[in-house]
């Protein structure tokens, strides 16, 4: 069975320019998160998708960052005019239903920002 | 300081030693889960332990959690160069959504 998946893998962008994340979760897994980690920190937490709808979005830093899900299955997170402060690893979860089970990890996509 | 910190920071040891983790957390807690994470991407679902339980096993680790004190250790018995990784701990709050991970311990098992 495939685990998650995301892409790409690394992007390199200019300051200012928009970039959009993919992620694909594990056919079945209701419940999808998506988190930002810098380099040597650990995860932050960004939104966290039931099916389709964000019941909690509460760790997007700014209004740059939007994040949707479609037939509760592919997610995307759209960072609008980067910032060299964006320049960070994505990570993508997805579980079985919600933070009450283990959460399975894509590889993540490296964002450079220059 | 955040739910979920690692201690030590970091730790280095020689094969075939044991290596204990720790991972205190400041709410009430629904369950707390242990990851790795080897080259700074995706992270790996190592054991989740419930509230109500006190110590899990899974093959080489041991993951113990005392709610009085708001604390859970790992212990990976037994250690091989290919433990190398960073330890991260997961808390997910009572009638919370999601998990908050600490900053992680970073592991060096030498051959």
């Amino acid at each position: 069975g495939a685990g998650v998946s995301q892409s790409p893998s690394n992007k390199v962008t200019e300051k200012g320019k928009d970039v959009e994340l993919r992620c694909d979760p594990i056919s079945g897994h209701t419940a999808l998160y998506w988190y930002r980690q810098r380099l040597g920190q650990g995860l932050e937490f960004l939104i966290y998708f039931q099916g389709n709808s964000a019941p909690d979005k509460s760790g997007l830093p700014s209004d740059r960052f939007s994040a949707e899900r479609t037939g509760e299955s592919v997610s995307t997170l759209t960072i609008q005019r980067t910032q060299q402060e964006d320049s960070a690893v994505y990570l993508c979860a997805s579980s079985l239903r919600d933070s009450g089970y283990e959460q399975y990890f894509g590889p993540g996509t490296r964002l450079t920002v220059t | 300081s955040q739910q979920g910190e690692e201690d030590p920071q970091a730790l280095s040891i020689q094969e075939g030693e044991n290596a204990t983790m720790n991972c205190s957390y400041k709410t009430s807690i629904n369950n707390l889960q242990w990851y790795r994470q080897n080259s700074g991407r995706g992270l790996v679902h190592l054991i989740l332990i419930r509230s109500n339980e006190r110590e899990k096993h899974s093959g080489r680790l041991r993951v113990t959690l005392d709610t009085s004190k708001k604390s859970s250790s790992l212990l990976i018995t037994a250690s091989r160069a290919a433990d190398t990784a960073s330890y991260f701990c997961a808390t997910l709050r009572i009638s919370g959504s999601r998990l908050t991970f600490g900053e992680g311990t970073q592991l060096t098992v030498n051959p």
